[in-house]
């Protein structure tokens, strides 16, 4: 099971919207709804963002959400602000019941 | 209140076998749907999925070292641990041990460890 495939990097000004793509195949992310991003500052601990494509766990600002068509899923964060800047990973559950991380996007705020 | 915490040697020598232990607390791993996992990181790189066992004692490994982990629970315990062998320098990372449930956060890693740094050096 190859890394699912995301954007190196991806920047946007504050206010903006910006838009992360996640790409698998029908193994993984097409297999099931189980798509999950996680926000990682620097030397800190991942934190779930969103869960099962499109859920925000308790806490999660509503400018994270989620969307998943056939093998891709995305992640958008709209009224970017300076704090999401961060990497970005998705995740997903695959047919094998293990799991896969993406390659991992770098949210820069201009 | 569920909490992990990653613990192992460091450095370790490269050929020799890594064993790292995740203790918990707040929830069973006797009890259906539950599932413990492991992910590491290198310096500066992605996240990787290592491996997970579930609370039938299924386990699942990532395909690419597959050949070189093995992941065991100790119910009684509340431990898992996770050995990987011929270590390598590429293995230098922070290792995480992480909480996911079947019937919860649509079986996302919800809770992890504070993560523990394994340096493979001579």
């Amino acid at each position: 099971q190859s890394a699912l495939t995301q954007p190196a990097s991806v920047s946007g000004s504050p206010g903006q919207s910006i838009t992360i793509s996640c790409t698998g195949t029908s193994s993984d992310i097409g297999a099931y709804n189980y798509v999950s991003w996680y926000q990682q500052h620097p030397g800190k601990v991942p934190k779930l963002m969103i869960y099962e494509v499109n859920h925000r766990p308790s806490g999660v600002s509503n400018r994270f959400s989620g969307s998943k068509s056939g093998n891709t899923a995305s992640l958008t964060i709209s009224g970017l602000q300076v704090e999401d800047e961060a990497d970005y990973y998705c995740i997903s559950y695959t047919n094998i019941y293990s799991y896969v991380f993406g390659t991992g996007t770098q949210v820069t705020v201009l | 209140q569920i909490t992990l915490k990653e613990s192992g040697p460091t450095p370790v020598k490269p050929t020799q076998t890594l064993t790292l232990t995740c203790s918990f607390s707040g929830f069973s791993l006797s009890s259906t749907g539950v599932g413990v996992g492991w992910i590491r990181q290198p310096p500066g790189k992605a996240l990787e999925w290592l491996a997970v066992i579930y609370w039938d004692d299924d386990k699942r490994y990532s395909p690419s070292l597959n050949s070189r982990l093995t992941i065991t629970k100790d119910t009684s315990r509340n431990q898992v641990v996770l050995t990987m062998t011929n270590m390598d320098s590429v293995d230098t990372g922070t290792y995480y041990c992480a909480h996911r449930h079947r019937d919860f956060f649509g079986r996302a890693f919800d809770f992890w460890g504070q993560g523990t740094l394994v340096t493979v050096s001579s």
